[in-house]
């Protein structure tokens, strides 16, 4: 079936720090691939999606690439800020949308 | 324009009692969906319905939990019996139509507390 697995969190890094949060994926065909992002009370919002192999997302300094071969889509951002702290999703629409268990950044002045 | 709107925001009761969670989608939408965030996991898909159908119920526990989406008014979740087990938060989104489904707009959720 379709899934998603990705990196438990929760992490906590400085200021500037450069981010990477993994994101793996089992699916049938060829899935459209997302980062979802949720805010402190807030619901999820779509950050940057991917829709064929090799496609990379970007948004607010945020980016990942769609990797068949390794059937990963890691986001990574290469300076965080204390505003990006909030809990990241990974997620692919295959049939319908799966979600991945989120990831919790925190970010540290 | 407003977003998906959920109330309440927060919603305590007892265990035995019934919750209902409301959503009205964004204007326009007629596709909702139902999800359940437990605390330290993801979300969790429980139901999409469009409106007055239930298309896809296969998240869904097949006792106490049922959701409807009428020609008039918001999409309510409904639960019966509550236990603990069932606090959670619970979000809503909307999409304009199922092909759209990535671009789902979601509500700030409701948090139910079982006591």
């Amino acid at each position: 079936g379709n899934s998603v697995t990705q990196m438990e969190g929760p992490v906590t890094l400085s200021e500037e720090a450069f981010l990477t949060i993994n994101c793996t994926y089992t699916a049938t065909g060829y899935p459209s691939l997302f980062w979802y992002v949720q805010y402190p009370g807030e619901g999820l919002q779509l950050l940057l999606k991917a829709t064929k192999a090799d496609d990379k997302g970007s948004n607010k300094g945020f980016e990942a690439t769609y990797r068949k071969e390794t059937t990963s889509f890691h986001l990574e951002k290469g300076s965080v800020q204390v505003s990006d702290s909030a809990v990241y999703f990974c997620a692919l629409k295959n049939n319908d949308m799966r979600f991945g268990a989120g990831t919790r950044l925190t970010v540290k002045p | 324009n407003a977003g998906v709107m959920q109330n309440p925001r927060h919603l305590v009761r007892r265990r035995g009692q019934e919750a209902r969670l409301r959503c009205s989608p964004m204007k326009g939408h007629s596709h909702v969906y139902w999800y359940r965030q437990l605390p330290e996991e993801g979300l969790k898909f429980m139901v999409y319905l469009q409106k007055e159908n239930i298309i896809d119920e296969s998240g869904m526990p097949k006792e106490r939990f049922s959701a409807e989406f009428p020609k008039e008014g918001p999409s309510i979740l409904r639960i019966q019996q509550v236990v603990r087990g069932d606090s959670a938060a619970y979000f809503c989104a909307s999409s304009l139509s199922k092909t759209l489904e990535e671009k789902l707009f979601f509500g700030s959720g409701t948090q139910l507390s079982v006591l």
